[in-house]
């Protein structure tokens, strides 16, 4: 079945390990995002991109990284993390073309201690 | 950049009550404005969806309006149900930019 796919889905650890939140969609689609989200609260999206190689910051300063080496791959990596970084990562993906309709994955809920 | 501000940030209405959730947004090149439905602890899902072309779309008890003189779109849920509680999002999109942004949400609770 075609979807976005999020792991781990639940992640606690302890101030300055480095983690990498993975993404995959089975969507074909070109476009996908990062946001962050406290639960219940604004989407902030931290980063996106269009294609492979082809990645930008978003509106909400962030100290991760992303890369987009494959169309379905879009992991997200924080360096060293910090307890400013608990929050639920979201992924998403949006099909090609005007209107196209953007699908959520179900979230990595990080916590940092 | 595009800009959305949506009110009200809670909402509260009675079963069976009518609820309306208004977003504003800033570029005139906007064409695409969704709605996205978020229960708790689950991901955020599209409920509707409206493109410039048209005023108004209706889908069983849910129904969104554009304004595109006003720059403004709403939702519309009718003969609300508790399990229409969640919160909303609104958002837009157009032209070459093909980011959402999105409103700042708004909690609506049906109470039975």
């Amino acid at each position: 079945e075609a979807d976005i796919y999020q792991t781990p889905r639940y992640l606690v650890i302890g101030t300055g390990k480095k983690i990498t939140l993975e993404c995959s969609q089975t969507m074909g689609h070109d476009k996908m995002y990062w946001y962050q989200q406290d639960p219940g609260m604004e989407l902030h999206l931290i980063h996106y991109s269009y294609g492979v190689n082809s990645t930008e910051k978003g509106d909400l300063s962030s100290e991760s990284t992303v890369s987009r080496i494959r169309t379905e791959h879009f992991p997200l990596t924080l360096e060293s993390a910090r307890p400013s970084h608990t929050s639920q990562y979201l992924c998403a993906s949006r099909a090609t073309g005007i209107g196209g309709e953007q699908y959520f994955g179900p979230g990595t809920r990080l916590t940092v201690t | 950049g595009e800009n959305v501000e949506q009110h009200p940030s809670t909402l509260s209405v009675q079963e069976g009550d009518s609820a309306v959730i208004k977003c504003t947004y800033s570029d005139s090149a906007s064409n695409y404005f969704p709605w996205y439905k978020q229960e708790l602890g689950k991901r955020p899902q599209l409920i509707i969806d409206i493109r410039s072309n048209v005023g108004e779309k209706k889908d069983q008890r849910i129904a969104v309006t554009l304004n595109k003189t006003a720059k403004h779109f709403s939702l519309h849920i009718t003969e609300t149900q508790p399990e229409d509680s969640a919160v909303y999002f609104c958002a837009a999109s157009g032209g070459s930019n093909y980011k959402l942004t999105f409103g700042k949400g708004t909690l609506l609770t049906v109470n039975p």
